[in-house]
């Protein structure tokens, strides 16, 4: 299992703010680059899956980006609003392990009005 | 298109106590099935994950079990319950796919938050 690590833990946007954070994982054996967001009472939502290094994907204001050479991964969030506010939680998946993500612990976006 | 049910929500149970957990999936076939515990202030670890029918592979020695009894039916069980069982469990599902299946999104469940007394 990857160990995938996130920062910071939580941080709080004013609205209207862009922010950005980072997901770092080991770059050997990688495979496949997840993002999910976690609402309050609510089931993590896929947001993004990207395997090439320099992909980036976009999903509204949400977009993220991958680099598999160094191990990271960097989600944005531009113009945040109060609905933005959630845990975002990166995943990898490595070669040797087909069908098995290791998640990191997340990184928890306050949004305030 | 396609759902996934997880019950109970929630769960208060003693010590020594037995357990299920059941996730169904509807709206698919033969998906790639799996059962996550997030410990308080931690990341999803996962525990279980089932290919088909029968086939459970198990990541951590603990005092959970998992079975899969149907295509789409995925249970977590224990004949004793430890306080360190207490925990919010979650269930996921994706496509099965040949060869490099981590990179299809997981889909999750509502969860069940599991507390031992």
């Amino acid at each position: 299992i990857l160990n995938v690590e996130q920062s910071p833990q939580s941080l709080h946007v004013q609205e209207g703010d862009s922010t950005n954070f980072t997901c770092s994982f080991p770059s050997s054996n990688f495979y496949a680059l997840h993002w999910y967001r976690w609402e309050t009472a609510k089931s993590p939502e896929a947001l993004f899956v990207m395997t090439l290094n320099g992909d980036e994907k976009k999903k509204g204001r949400i977009s993220a980006t991958l680099n598999t050479k160094e191990g990271y991964s960097y989600l944005y969030i531009k113009g945040s609003q109060p609905e933005d506010s959630a845990t975002y939680l990166c995943a990898s998946g490595g070669l040797t392990n087909d069908y098995k993500l290791s998640f990191g612990a997340g990184t928890t976006v306050t949004v305030r009005a | 298109s396609q759902t996934i049910h997880q019950w109970p929500a929630t769960l208060v149970q003693p010590v020594g106590s037995p357990l299920s957990l059941e996730c169904t999936v509807e709206g698919t076939s033969n998906p790639n099935l799996y059962w996550y515990r997030q410990a308080a202030g931690r990341g999803l670890q996962l525990l279980f994950y089932s290919v088909g029918i029968g086939q459970i592979s198990s990541e951590v020695p603990q005092n959970l079990s998992a079975s899969r009894p149907q295509d789409r039916q995925f249970i977590l069980s224990s004949k004793k319950l430890l306080l360190s069982d207490s925990g919010f469990y979650l269930c996921a599902w994706s496509v099965a796919r040949i060869g490099r299946g981590s990179n299809q999104p997981q889909h999750f469940g509502d969860g069940t938050r599991l507390s031992i007394l």
